[in-house]
């Protein structure tokens, strides 16, 4: 089974700024089935990023992901209000699909 | 436009057996590379992904508790049954379905969810 680890568990960043956030797998993906989910509280995950990089329909140009075998990033350019968030990775190349355990992103 | 949701008991015994049921439209599961997943989250923590099943009726679980879930399609009434026997208390979360296309896209569009509470 592949452990997909997030840091950090909390980022506080204010609006405006730039939000990094980071996905480590267990072992070498070997492939780019690797996703991004934003859920706000009380609501269903949102898929953000399929395949590492690839935006879903609609998502702003601000979220990009990037990464390859082990490590990988969500970054987020200009943080606008509505960014604030918990936010996990998923693999989806290699069964149990695991998720990450999130990381919060929170107004500073 | 896909849709799902998902019904099922808001209450469970410990030990009774949980059936959820994700109804959807806007695709349809004989469809090549279509699959429908299931993922649950408990109170306040980390999305736990269950299970999912493709258009070809290949099935895949989470080892932990791949002795007590069965996924399983109903195409013809465009649905997917998630069956978990013995419940306990630590299974109380909200549980998730969500579509998915095989090695094309990750869970793409999802329920609502639905909140199982399992107390005597």
């Amino acid at each position: 089974e592949i452990v997909l680890t997030q840091s950090p568990g909390t980022l506080s960043l204010s609006p405006g700024e730039r939000a990094t956030l980071s996905c480590r797998a267990s072992q070498d993906l070997r492939s780019t089935f690797l996703a991004w989910y934003q859920q706000k509280p009380g609501q269903a995950p949102v898929l953000l990023i399929y395949g590492v990089s690839n935006r879903a329909t609609g998502l702003p140009d601000r979220f990009s992901g990037s990464g390859s075998g082990t490590d990988f990033t969500l970054t987020i350019s200009r943080l606008e209000p509505e960014d604030f968030a918990v936010y996990y990775c998923q693999q989806y190349g290699s069964s149990p699909h695991t998720f990450g355990q999130g990381t919060k992103l929170e107004i500073k | 436009q896909i849709s799902l949701q998902e019904s099922g008991p808001a209450l469970v015994k410990p030990t009774q057996t949980l059936t959820l049921t994700c109804t959807f439209s806007g695709f349809s599961l004989n469809s090549t590379a279509v699959g429908v997943g299931w993922v649950r989250q408990p109170p306040g923590k980390a999305l736990e992904w269950l299970a999912v099943i493709y258009w070809n009726d290949d099935k895949r679980y989470i080892p932990s508790l791949r002795s007590s879930l069965t996924i399983a399609k109903d195409t013809s009434k465009n649905q997917v049954v998630l069956t978990m026997t013995d419940m306990d208390p630590v299974d109380t979360a909200t549980y998730y379905c969500a579509h998915t296309m095989r090695f094309l896209t990750a869970l793409d569009v999802w329920g609502r969810g639905t909140t199982v509470t399992v107390s005597s």
